[in-house]
């Protein structure tokens, strides 16, 4: 059974600072999401890593996957307020067939 | 852009109610989610949709069954409503495509007293 696990589940950092957040699944799978949600909103999709060695960047935030190690970062580089949400991982279970297995959702707040 | 929309932000009923969740996309993806996210336990898939007519159950299908008559739309529905059923239910879309991602509506908070 696949199971995924982020760490930490909560993050209070300050602007500036660089952070990582980790997810670690269980089962072989070269497919893994990152998505973010707002408090009281929808998910919105971050990135989509598709195999072994991905890495994807947007602004601030960049995402690895190591299919190998069962093992996705989510990295913060110069933090700042805007980033404050919380940030979920999700692991596909069957190749193609998008079914996915979430982490528990990692929610960070980031402090002036 | 993709539109994913859910008939209800909020929603009270009580145990045993029949209870209807809708979910509207307009970007005619053939696939279609439902979830239930609970504090601490992340998302969890509850049942899904290839295309109209097709079902599949998810990770947690007990309580819940599902209905899909038109390619945009995918109904969740409580038979019987029940206390642990109080959750907030979050629908998604996705193109065939297995690399693209999933788009999600606003989501439903149901509360069952």
């Amino acid at each position: 059974e696949l199971k995924v696990e982020q760490n930490p589940l909560f993050l209070s950092m300050q602007e500036g600072k660089n952070y990582t957040i980790y997810c670690n699944y269980s089962t072989t799978s070269d497919r893994l999401y990152w998505y973010r949600q707002d408090p009281g909103k929808s998910l919105e999709s971050l990135f989509v890593l598709l195999s072994n060695g991905a890495v994807k960047q947007e602004g601030r935030l960049m995402a690895s996957l190591d299919t190998k190690a069962r093992l996705s970062t989510l990295h913060i580089t110069a933090a700042v307020h805007d980033l404050s949400a919380t940030y979920f991982c999700a692991v596909e279970k069957l190749q193609g067939a998008q079914k996915l297995v979430f982490g528990q959702g990692t929610r960070l707040t980031i402090n002036p | 852009d993709v539109k994913v929309t859910q008939s209800s932000r909020y929603l009270v009923k009580r145990t045993g109610e029949k209870v209807f969740l809708e979910c509207v996309q307009d970007m005619d993806h053939e696939n279609m989610f439902w979830y239930r996210q609970d504090p601490g336990l992340g998302l969890r898939l509850i049942y899904f949709s290839y295309d109209v007519k097709m079902k599949e159950k998810g990770d947690i299908p007990e309580g819940y069954s599902v209905s899909r008559e038109k390619k945009e739309r995918f109904s969740l529905i409580l038979e019987s409503a029940s206390t642990n059923q109080t959750s907030m239910y979050l629908c998604a879309s996705s193109p065939p495509v297995a690399t693209d991602t999933q788009y999600f509506g606003p989501g439903t908070r149901l509360t069952v007293l």
